[in-house]
């Protein structure tokens, strides 16, 4: 069975300053990770994916996020955010040869200041 | 694109009625799940489908039953509403393993149910 752990339910930030959101999972097999937005009063919409290959995953809108294995870890990461980046984000893992399930993290709200 | 409808985007029902949530898909995809969202809890999976009339449990059914008989169209049923129950409900679809699968579920924007 899979876990996701978003460190902070909450991050205040403001604009052009950088940001990083914590994920940690965990997990007895090969993980499929994801990270997805959710605007006010809207779905969810994907960010960026890890599948395979290069540990560093470049996504929408400026985020990239970083898989490390050692470290069971896919933080998230802007270098300037905008006022039109606050949204709530999920980390979100699922096993690999499990049917494409998701485990959702418990949600990071993101508020940027002017 | 990918597109997830979903029929309501705002619902208040009665306690012990009995509620449909709707969603479609247009993508032609295998799979397809229901999810509810509360603050701080994330989104948890009630039920998923494989395929026409497939369905499996995800972690919170109680409650909940589901129907699938059209691969574009999954419904969330509530047999007898509760207080409970009120919450953000999520549509999503993905299509099936092994195929041109990318392992992206897509969302609908989501009903929010009142149950008073």
């Amino acid at each position: 069975a899979q876990s996701v752990t978003q460190l902070d339910s909450q991050v205040p930030v403001f604009e052009e300053a950088p940001v990083e959101l914590r994920c940690n999972y965990s997990s007895s097999v090969s993980v499929y990770l994801f990270w997805y937005v959710q605007y006010p009063n809207q779905g969810l919409q994907l960010l960026l994916k890890y599948l395979s290959g290069s540990t560093l995953v470049k996504g929408i809108n400026g985020f990239e996020a970083e898989f490390n294995k050692s470290q069971t870890s896919f933080h998230l990461r802007k270098p300037s955010v905008h006022i039109s980046d606050t949204a709530e984000y999920f980390c979100a893992v699922s096993g690999r040869y499990q049917g494409g399930k998701l485990i959702f993290g418990q949600g990071t709200e993101l508020s940027v200041k002017p | 694109d990918v597109k997830v409808t979903q029929s309501s985007r705002y619902l208040v029902k009665r306690t012990g009625e009995k509620v449909f949530l709707e969603c479609v898909q247009d993508m032609d995809h295998e799979n397809m799940f229901w999810y509810r969202q509360d603050p701080g809890l994330g989104l948890r999976l009630i039920y998923f489908s494989y395929d026409v009339k497939m369905k499996e449990k995800g972690d919170i059914p109680e409650g909940y039953s589901v129907s699938r008989e059209k691969k574009e169209r999954f419904s969330l049923i509530l047999e007898s509403a509760s207080t409970n129950q009120t919450s953000m409900y999520l549509c999503a679809s993905r299509a099936g393993i092994g195929t041109r699968s990318s392992y992206e579920q897509y969302f609908g924007p989501g009903t929010r149910l009142t149950v008073t």
